[in-house]
């Protein structure tokens, strides 16, 4: 059981550049979501899903776009890089959204130039 | 909008004393809260979840407690260890925008040997 599995690691991109955080879950989780880690903000909600086919924004989606065909797999799309965007990205998943314990990631650390 | 504090923001003490972390919040209408905790450059692990109708969960020599009506979490740690040295995150999923955890900024632990 890998739990929440998140590639790469690090990444470094130059503005304009587009990619993909991948996310994978094996604990066959409804819920997933993505955040940023940023020194003085600390965690924020990008983007959400309940389950396959539903996503919705969370506080900072500005820049980013989800999809969740699997229950597994829940990737972040960067469209257009921006040096705003160097973060630390934090992939999560819980059983349910609400009373469930929320089980995070080890993070993609981005940079963008 | 809830707001979640967590002082001091940093702490450090002898291997072997009893700690107390605390974790306030401004909206008592919430789900649960989660303790976490974040080594530096690693994702976050979850130590304890606390339901809203729970008043203290145990794991080992953690001992979280919480206080809803008074809007305050504390995460006591028993005989510290060296290895106990991290960052220690709380988070709250409110009632009001339940699709996310709103965290605070941290306390940053280091236990001297």
């Amino acid at each position: 059981n890998a739990g929440v599995t998140q590639t790469p690691k690090f990444q470094v991109l130059k503005t304009g550049q587009s990619m993909t955080l991948q996310c994978a879950q094996d604990m066959n989780h409804e819920y997933m979501s993505w955040y940023r880690q940023d020194p003085g903000m600390g965690l924020r909600l990008i983007h959400y899903s309940v389950g396959a086919g539903i996503t919705d924004q969370g506080e900072v989606p500005n820049g980013y776009n989800v999809s969740r065909s699997t229950t597994e797999d829940f990737p972040l799309r960067l469209l257009s890089a921006a040096p705003s965007q160097t973060s630390v990205y934090f992939c999560a998943s819980s059983a349910s959204g609400t009373g469930s314990e929320q089980y995070f990631g080890p993070g993609t650390r981005l940079t963008v130039t | 909008k809830q707001e979640v504090t967590q002082i001091p923001a940093a702490l450090s003490v002898p291997e072997g004393e009893n700690l107390v972390l605390n974790c306030s919040f401004t909206d008592s209408a919430i789900y649960n809260l989660q303790w976490f905790r974040q080594d530096p450059g690693k994702g976050l692990t979850s130590l304890l979840l606390i339901q809203s109708s729970q008043r203290e969960q145990t794991s080992g020599r953690l001992n979280a407690s919480l206080d809803k009506s008074s809007g305050r979490s504390t995460l006591y740690i028993a005989a510290s260890q060296p290895g106990d040295s991290a960052t220690y995150l709380c988070a709250v999923r409110g009632i009001q925008g339940a699709q996310k955890l709103v965290f605070g900024q941290g306390t940053r632990l280091t236990i001297n040997p």
